[in-house]
């Protein structure tokens, strides 16, 4: 399973852009590059996810060069509500076998700060 | 639709006491999931399954057992509590079993052991 590297803390002040980096230096050929958001007292979210180039939807962007040994998450114009841990996973498709032990490895995540 | 429920929300429990933590979800998902999430470590998956009836270890699993006996239940096992254990749980539950489907978690079992 690809190891993931994250910035473990990071400060933005309202309606900045922010940009955070995640190093999967080991991904594998069939590994998709997952993004979580996880507010205080409550289970992980899904905002986005890619394989390659660019992918954007209502929360945010994706983006993920040729080599594809990082990725980048993008929050446009971030508020306070935006304060949250933000996770990059990075996924072994492996199919399940029934017989070992199948691992999925959120890290320790980022934890952004949005400071009025 | 209620989406992952979890029950109890807290506990309190005595080291060698058990407990067993409930996990529901209403979408119909084959594949459901326990982590727990303890301070400056993230998420660690414990164990998994794929579908009724079936189970199997994840990363951490010593110390805890699970059961699905119904495809929208899965049930994890204290049997003799720990204060290691003291951590918040999460269960959640997907259509597929591949870390590229989105997970969907439930709001998380605090459980301390003293």
């Amino acid at each position: 399973l690809a190891k993931t590297t994250q910035p473990i803390s990071m400060d933005s002040y309202e309606g900045q852009e922010v940009n955070i980096t995640c190093s999967h230096n080991n991904i594998a050929t069939n590994d998709y590059i997952t993004w979580y958001q996880q507010f205080p007292s409550q289970g992980p979210r899904f905002i986005i996810q890619g394989y390659k180039t660019k992918v954007t939807n209502e929360v945010a962007s994706l983006f993920i060069p040729a080599d594809r040994k990082s990725s980048t998450l993008s929050l446009p114009r971030v508020s306070l509500s935006d304060t949250a841990v933000y996770y990059c996973l990075v996924g072994d498709k492996r199919p399940y076998s029934g017989a070992g032990s199948y691992q999925l490895t959120f890290g320790k995540g980022t934890k952004l700060s949005v400071i009025p | 639709n209620a989406g992952v429920t979890q029950t109890p929300k807290f506990r309190v429990l005595k080291t060698g006491q058990s407990m067993t933590l409930l996990c529901a979800q209403d979408m119909n998902h084959e594949y459901m999931y326990w982590y727990r999430q303890d301070p400056g470590m993230g998420l660690r998956l414990i164990h998994y399954s794929v579908g009724e009836g079936t189970t199997a270890k994840g990363e951490v699993p010593d110390g805890y057992n699970v059961s699905r006996l119904k495809k929208q239940n899965f049930l994890l096992g204290l049997e003799s509590a720990a204060p290691s254990q003291t951590s918040v749980y999460f269960c959640a539950s997907s259509s597929r079993a591949s870390p590229e489907d989105e997970q969907y978690f439930g709001p998380g079992t605090r459980l301390t052991v003293t």
